[in-house]
C-alpha cells in the first residue's frame, strides 16, 4: 500500500534562507508525486508534480522538488524564502498503476513560517 | 470563471442535525470530490464522482451521502451530524479525474458539531 510521510509538522526559516520541506513515500510501483500549498483560509493549490520523465521538477513561485527513487524521497526546496511563502504544504503520492485521482494519498502537512 | 465554490464558509450544528454542504464548479469538469481535513491527518477522501449520475466512496464515507445530478454541482449531505464530523471540508474538481490532471480546490467549509 502506498503512504507518504512528511518530516516535521512545522518548519521555520528566515527570510532569504533556503526552504527545505521533507517528504518520503512508500509505493510498490513507480509513484506519481505532488506538492500542494494551502494559504490561510484557502483551498489547496498545486505547486508541482512528478509523473514521469525528468526527476527534477520545477513548480510555481520558485519551488522545485527532486524525485529520488533510491531514497524514496520527494523533498521540496526553494533557494530563498519570501514572507509570502508562509503557508501549509502537503506532499501527496499515488501508485502509478491507478488512473484515478481518487487514489491520491495526502501527507499530514508541514506548516512553513518565515521569520523577518 | 469562478472556479470551485463552496457554501457555507462556516457552520455550527448540534449533534443529530442534518445539513448539506454545497459545491459547484463552472469549468465543465467531470470529476469532483469531497475531502475532510483534520489536524495532523492531511486530507482524506470522502466521496467522489466521475460524472453526472456516478458516485463512489472514498476512504472515509460513513455518515455522508452525495449525489451528482448535474455536471456543475456535487453536494455533500450529513444525515445526522456527530462531533466526530467537526472538520474542514474541501471540494475539488478536475477535467476527467485522471491522476495526472491538476485538481482545483474550493475555499473550504468549516463545520463545528456540538
Amino acid at each position: 500500500a502506498q503512504s507518504v510521510t512528511q518530516l516535521g509538522s512545522h518548519v521555520s526559516v528566515s527570510e532569504g534562507a533556503l526552504v527545505l520541506l521533507r517528504c518520503n513515500y512508500s509505493s510498490s510501483v513507480p509513484p506519481y508525486l505532488f506538492w500542494y500549498v494551502q494559504y490561510p483560509n484557502q483551498g489547496l493549490q498545486l505547486l508541482l508534480k512528478y509523473t514521469t520523465g525528468a526527476t527534477l521538477v520545477k513548480g510555481i513561485n520558485g519551488f522545485e522538488a527532486e524525485f529520488k527513487k533510491s531514497e524514496t524521497s520527494f523533498h521540496l526546496t526553494k533557494p530563498s524564502a519570501h514572507m509570502s511563502d508562509a503557508a501549509e504544504y502537503f506532499c501527496a503520492v499515488s501508485d502509478s498503476s491507478y488512473s484515478s485521482a481518487s487514489k491520491i494519498i495526502f501527507g499530514s502537512g508541514t506548516r512553513l513560517s518565515i521569520r523577518p | 470563471n469562478a472556479g470551485v465554490t463552496q457554501t457555507p464558509k462556516f457552520q455550527v450544528l448540534k449533534t443529530g442535525q442534518s445539513m448539506t454542504l454545497q459545491c459547484a464548479q463552472d469549468m465543465n469538469h467531470e470529476y469532483m470530490s469531497w475531502y475532510r481535513q483534520d489536524p495532523g491527518m492531511g486530507l482524506r477522501l470522502i466521496h467522489y464522482s466521475v460524472g453526472a449520475g456516478i458516485t463512489d466512496q472514498g476512504e472515509v464515507p460513513n455518515g455522508y451521502n452525495v449525489s451528482r445530478s448535474t455536471t456543475e454541482d456535487f453536494p455533500l449531505r450529513l444525515l445526522s451530524a456527530a462531533p466526530s464530523q467537526t472538520s474542514v471540508y474541501f471540494c475539488a474538481s478536475s477535467y476527467s479525474g485522471r491522476i495526472q490532471e491538476t485538481q482545483y480546490f474550493g475555499p473550504g467549509t468549516r463545520l463545528l458539531v456540538l
